[in-house]
């Protein structure tokens, strides 16, 4: 399965400032999915990263507020912007490879705290 | 959209004693639930998968089994060590949705 490497693992950010979450798989993979999980809580998928094009965010969430690129099948990168102590949770990115796959993987996380 | 529901929150069992989590999901259309392990400080960890096309499937020490009718499927861990302590998720996705719905996740304790 792909190796997935996620950075920053954790950040203390003060409100009012945006954060950039670096994801980068060692293979290249067809489905890109950036989640949040909110502290004791499950995930909840934010927007599906598409190669080349804009995402596709669930709703509510927003484009403005969670600025998502993928130039290439390797790598993406969340922005969590304008932040506000509400945005401390965790970040993962989580990655599937092919049409017909199945077995998503997850990165280890980006722990987000806002101060 | 998909509902997955999932039952118990916490779960204290003994060690070698089975350990049972149970989801439901509201899509029919539903046909592929993985059940994920994650430990604290860590991304989640595939353990296990099922697709619809098939009733049970078993892993070692782990199980899963899908009941499509009645749209719940069930993760079995049969003689539990410590190691098995940590947080599950099931979800689920369909075709056309290929992104996880999860569940609210069970705590499972194994205690020595």
């Amino acid at each position: 399965s792909a190796v997935i490497s996620q950075k920053p693992s954790r950040d203390i950010c003060q409100r009012g400032t945006s954060l950039t979450i670096q994801c980068q798989v060692d293979s290249q993979v067809t489905m890109m999915f950036w989640y949040r999980q909110q502290p004791g809580q499950s995930l909840t998928l934010i927007a599906t990263a598409n190669q080349g094009s804009e995402a596709t965010y669930e709703s509510g969430f927003v484009i403005d507020k969670f600025p998502i690129s993928r130039p290439n099948l390797t790598f993406s990168t969340l922005t969590v912007s304008n932040m506000s102590p509400e945005d401390s949770s965790i970040y993962l990115c989580s990655v599937g490879a092919g049409s017909q796959v199945y077995g998503y993987t997850f990165g280890s996380g980006t722990r987000l705290t806002v101060v | 959209g998909e509902n997955v529901e999932q039952h118990p929150s916490t779960l204290s069992v003994q060690e070698g004693d089975s350990a049972v989590i149970k989801c439901t999901y509201s899509d029919s259309a539903s046909n592929y639930f993985p059940w994920y392990k994650q430990e604290l400080g860590k991304g989640p960890q595939l353990i296990i998968d099922i697709r619809s096309n098939v009733g049970e499937k078993k892993d070692q020490r782990i199980a899963v089994t899908l009941n499509k009718t009645a749209k719940h499927f069930s993760l079995h861990i049969t003689e539990t060590q410590p190691e098995d302590s940590a947080v599950y998720f099931c979800a689920a996705s369909k075709p056309g949705r290929r992104a996880l719905t999860f569940g609210s996740g069970t705590r499972l304790q194994v205690q020595p």
